[in-house]
């Protein structure tokens, strides 16, 4: 019953693979999010789809594509990977809205930590 | 720019003890400010969120207080306990594009030791 979850939770990886990280949520939320956390452990974001549309891509090198099949899922493929990539990525869900309460409380998975060797 | 700035970076407290954490931040305009708890390994989690015009929200031994016109906030930690040992992170909510944006601190690490 975990209410965002994302695999694989380890990946090793050699430079210039592809790979992918899968992320779903039953929440019943309308937004989902890809996070990257660094050594420094700074969350930044890299995308958020709100009903299936991108709405937010801060930047993120186009090796990143986010794909939605539906909802509840928001997987994250990376192509050609580098060494820099190697991070801690977090899915997340929200229910979007106004105001303060409830709406925009982001629930997060358990992160997938990966590494690029 | 908006930024959140958090301080310290890094706190170590004996089991007991009370803590306060600083959250301070530019972001323009402004929606709300969550505080989070990330355990290590895992996914932040969400403790406390303060409207623009809330001063104090409790939440058990949690004690967060937005001041709207300094732009700072802070989470107090009373009696602490072992299980407290995380990181905090102060995100703030603002707007972008029509979008609400979400800007994190990068978190301050807590050791609560016995």
């Amino acid at each position: 019953d975990t209410a965002v979850s994302q695999t694989p939770k380890y990946l090793v990886t050699q430079m210039g693979n592809d790979k992918s990280i899968k992320c779903e949520q039953n929440l019943g939320h309308d937004t989902m999010y890809w996070y990257k956390q660094d050594s420094k452990k700074f969350l930044k974001i890299m995308f958020s789809y709100n009903n299936k549309e991108l709405i937010i891509n801060e930047t993120v090198p186009n090796r990143f594509s986010p794909k939605s099949p539906d909802k509840a899922h928001l997987n994250l493929h990376i192509n050609s990977l580098e060494l820099g990539d190697s991070a801690v990525y977090f899915c997340a869900s929200s229910r979007t809205g106004t105001g303060g309460s409830g709406a925009n409380v982001l629930t997060f998975g358990a992160g997938s930590r990966l590494t690029v060797l | 720019k908006n930024q959140v700035e958090q301080s310290p970076q890094s706190l170590i407290i004996l089991e007991g003890k009370n803590c306060t954490l600083q959250c301070n931040y530019t972001v323009s305009p402004f929606s709300n400010l969550r505080w989070y708890k990330q355990d290590t390994g895992r996914g932040p989690v969400s403790l406390t969120i303060m409207t623009f015009s809330e001063n104090t929200k409790s939440n058990g031994r949690y004690t967060a207080t937005l001041d709207a016109d300094t732009k700072q906030s802070s989470l107090h930690i009373t009696a602490s306990q072992l299980s407290d040992s995380a990181s905090y992170i102060c995100v703030v909510i603002g707007f972008s594009g029509g979008y609400n944006k979400l800007i994190f601190g990068a978190g301050t690490r807590l050791a609560v030791h016995p």
